[in-house]
């Protein structure tokens, strides 16, 4: 499995502000998928990270709000932008390996928006 | 696209009783059913998995069943600990970096 690591594993931010999450791995990877996972809920994409393309976002999610960038293998980063209390909430990446179509999270990074 | 339904959403059983979670996907191209674990605070840790050309798979006190034809799998745990309180999603998917689609989760509780 993959080690994966993110930053910061929390954070506390002013609505209106936005806050940038780093997602590192260990061994390249071709797709990195960012997710979200409000309080006692399901995990819920909002997208599919591709090195050296635009991401994907699922319905309901914009590039506006959530630009991500893929400069790497091993990198991605989520930004959420402008940030109201409805985006307090975890964040977790997650990377696919081919060999086996198993996805491996992150320890997440939890976002309270004052 | 594909939709997971999971029940039940909480389970309460005392130790040493076995648990059952269910689900059920709606697309036949579904081929991977990944099972996750994930304790409060943590990330979801992957606990087993079946592919669509296997109808059961067994880890210890873990074992998973898959029926293609009623589009339902299932996961089984034996002997159940408190350690195995968390909350469980399935997830169902055709591979190949398309998306994942999970289910609500389910919350059991292992009575000591």
């Amino acid at each position: 499995s993959a080690v994966i690591s993110q930053k910061p594993s929390r954070d506390i931010c002013q609505r209106g502000t936005s806050l940038t999450i780093q997602c590192q791995v260990d061994s390249q990877v071709t797709m990195m998928f960012w997710y979200r996972q409000q309080p006692g809920q399901s995990l819920t994409l909002i997208a599919t990270a591709n090195q050296g393309s635009e991401a994907t976002y699922e319905s309901g999610f914009v590039i506006d709000k959530f630009p991500i960038s893929r400069p790497n293998l091993t990198f991605s980063t989520l930004t959420v932008s402008n940030m109201s209390p409805e985006d307090s909430s975890i964040y977790l990446c997650s990377v696919e390996y081919s060999s086996t179509d198993t996805q491996y999270f992150g320890p997440g990074t939890r976002l309270t928006v004052l | 696209g594909e939709n997971v339904e999971q029940h039940p959403s909480t389970l309460s059983v005392q130790e040493g009783d076995s648990a059952v979670i269910k689900c059920t996907y709606s697309d036949s191209a579904s081929n991977y059913f990944p099972w996750y674990k994930q304790e409060l605070g943590k990330r979801p840790q992957l606990i087993i998995d079946i592919r669509s050309n296997v109808g059961e798979k067994k880890d210890q006190r873990i074992a998973v069943t898959l029926n293609k034809t009623a589009k339902h799998f299932s996961l089984h745990i034996t002997e159940t600990q408190p350690e195995d309180s968390a909350v469980y999603f399935c997830a169902a998917y055709r591979g190949g970096y398309q998306k994942v689609t999970f289910g609500i989760g389910t919350k059991l509780q292992v009575i000591p």
